[in-house]
């Protein structure tokens, strides 16, 4: 059970700012929510998390609804080397139990 | 340079045979991981440790065991019981096991079965 819900794919052309969604309904106060990215046949790449705040760094900006059932992944300004899958998850348990559980993902292919 | 690195990139496995996938990890962190990924899924958890000595059962531990005797190493054994073996295998890792750390992952080893 992964706890969070993307679409299966996206497309997004190169320059323009990309826009992930994802839904996570169950989620309780003090489960964080995680972005990451893997680019085929390697491993996933750490991009953003946040609680409840919006966060933004180098690479992407996330936005988590108030009520913390949604957020959404920015990339300000997608280039062809965005081109993954984005994996939305949501932090289960708490305190040293918590381990992150991974579902399908979006495929994001960004187009010249 | 500071990661985790993940060897064989490819290995196979015989029918019957026991193989091991290596894991090191030169970023001092206590907790390490194995995640293993089959074609246009999500990655699932095997095996987690929190700290040297010490390791866990993930969601699909069946088939596989794991060793922890030195913080920067997490090795893992895909068994004969294990029945489907052929899955891309990647291994990470946290400063500590708790709910505010991020993962570092290595590039993976791809395991196949002959």
């Amino acid at each position: 059970d992964a706890k969070t819900t993307q679409p299966p794919s996206m497309d997004c052309a190169e320059g323009r700012a990309a826009n992930l969604p994802c839904n996570h309904s169950t989620i309780s106060g003090n489960e964080y929510v995680y972005w990451y990215r893997q680019i085929h046949s390697q491993g996933p790449q750490y991009i953003i998390h946040g609680l409840k705040n919006n966060e933004t760094n180098e690479m992407a900006s996330l936005i988590i609804t108030e009520d913390r059932k949604s957020s959404t992944l920015i990339l300000p300004h997608a280039t062809l080397r965005d081109t993954a899958v984005y994996y939305c998850i949501v932090r289960v348990g708490s305190g040293n139990t918590g381990k992150l559980i991974f579902g399908q993902g979006t495929t994001l292919q960004v187009k010249p | 340079d500071g990661g985790i690195t993940q060897s064989p990139k490819y290995l196979f496995r015989k029918e019957g045979q026991n193989v091991t996938l290596s894991c090191e990890q030169n970023l001092n962190h206590d907790a390490m991981y194995w995640y293993r990924q089959d074609p246009g899924q999500g990655l699932r958890l095997i095996y987690y440790s929190q700290i040297v000595n010490d390791f866990q059962k993930g969601d699909i531990a069946e088939g596989y065991s794991v060793s922890r005797e030195k913080k920067e190493s997490f090795p893992l054994t895909v068994t004969s019981a294990q029945k489907n073996p052929t899955a891309f295998y990647l291994c990470a890792s946290s400063q500590q096991f708790a709910t505010n750390e991020k993962l570092f992952f290595g590039s993976g080893t791809q395991l196949s079965v002959l």
